[in-house]
Parts: structure tokens; sequence; C-alpha cells
């Protein structure tokens, strides 16, 4: 089972729509989430960081936290085609600050 | 605040030699961690150093090394290059009290 698992994609969504972003991990001990975004070519941005059990708002981005069933999602809002990118899941772990990526899902906002 | 930089940005070498790549993090932070990005094993962990001490480490084998210097700024080394090792080698920074973790524009490294 690897540590932090997404689905790939790509998930096409329509200008507008509600993008949703789900990602799983293994370590029931981790504490620290993180939702980065990435452009082709670009490096990883980070958008969004959740830590307690429940929603974080953030403008458009909602992030998602469940660690009973250790589940972390990220909704976009009114997607729009400047989101198309790849959006990676981290989780903080191994005591440390070790980051442990997923292999990210590739998001495509259709006009 | 300028964001965390990287130098160089291209680099392309051959099979047995070796490379030094530079990350000065963002101003305050001082814990500098290295990533490697490649298309089939995604981000995967090199190390974290703080106060230029190594904290944490990867599961990468000895060619791969890094410090840290006074100033916060970063180094890492890879030695006897394989063709395997062409990559995004991704430095990211953050003040040390807080997780969140801010990426530089990478070294794209290419092994011929």
């Amino acid at each position: 089972q690897k540590e932090v698992e997404q689905n790939s994609g790509p998930l096409s969504v329509p200008e507008g729509a509600i993008a949703s972003l789900n990602c799983t991990y293994s370590d029931r001990g981790s504490q620290s989430f993180f939702w980065y975004r990435q452009y082709s070519g670009k490096s990883p941005e980070l958008i969004m960081s959740i830590y307690s059990n429940g929603d974080k708002e953030d403008g458009r981005f909602t992030a998602q936290l469940n660690k009973a069933s250790q589940y972390v999602s990220l909704l976009i809002r009114d997607s729009q085609p400047s989101d198309s990118a790849t959006y990676l899941c981290a989780v903080l772990t191994g005591g440390g600050n070790k980051l442990t990526f997923g292999t990210g899902t590739q998001l495509k906002v259709e006009l | 605040k300028a964001g965390v930089t990287q130098t160089p940005r291209y680099l392309i070498k051959t099979r047995g030699q070796q490379v030094t790549l530079s990350c000065s993090p963002i101003s305050g932070h001082r814990s500098v961690s290295w990533y490697q990005q490649t298309p089939g094993q995604g981000l995967q962990f090199l190390f974290e150093y703080f106060s230029e001490t190594q904290r944490n480490k990867g599961n990468f084998p000895g060619r791969f090394s890094g410090r840290q210097f006074s100033n916060s700024r970063s180094e890492m080394n890879v030695s006897t290059l394989e063709l395997g090792d062409s990559a995004l080698y991704l430095c990211a920074s953050r003040e040390f009290d807080y997780n969140e973790q801010f990426f530089g524009p990478g070294t794209r490294l290419t092994v011929l």
C-alpha cells in the first residue's frame, strides 16, 4: 500500500463546476496535510494546509480532513481554465518534516 | 519577501560526473529540504537541513549528499552520476516553527 494515494486522472470538469480531488494516507499518526498545485514545467505551489478534522476554506478552495477515515480532499468551486494543473496531496510523515507526496491528480477544466 | 531561489536552473552532465546544486531559502527560513521529482517515481524526499545539521534523510544512496551553511543556504551534491539521476531537483524552505514548505523553481538535471 502506498503511503499517500491519489487518482491520477485526468479529472475533467466544465468551467464553473466544482472539482473534487481526493487523497488517502496510510500513516494513522500523521497530523499535517497539504495540497500543492503544479503547472506543467513548474514547481509545486502550496495552496492549502489542514491540520484538524473538518473543513478549511480559502477563497474558492476548501480542504476537508477526516483522520478516522485517513482521507483528505480538496474542493475547487467555480473551476476556471487556469485551475488546470496537477494537484499533489502531501502528508507530513516520519516524525520530522518529511513530506510524502501522492502521485498527483491531473485536473482539466474545459470551456 | 523573495521566494526560494535555486541555481542553476538547468544542467546537463554525463554519466560518472558529479554535480552541485544550490538553494537559497526565503529570508528567515532556517529549514531547507530537498526533493527529487521524476515521471516514474513522483516527488521523493531526499533530506532536510536545519542549523547546518541534517535532521532527516530519505531512501537514496550515499551518492546523494548535502550541506547547509550558517546563512541557511544549502547545497546538494550528486557524485558518480547515473542516467536515472535525471530529474527535477526541488528545494523547499520553511520557518522552523511552522510546517508549511515553499518550493523553489527547481534545477532540471539531465544526465547523458
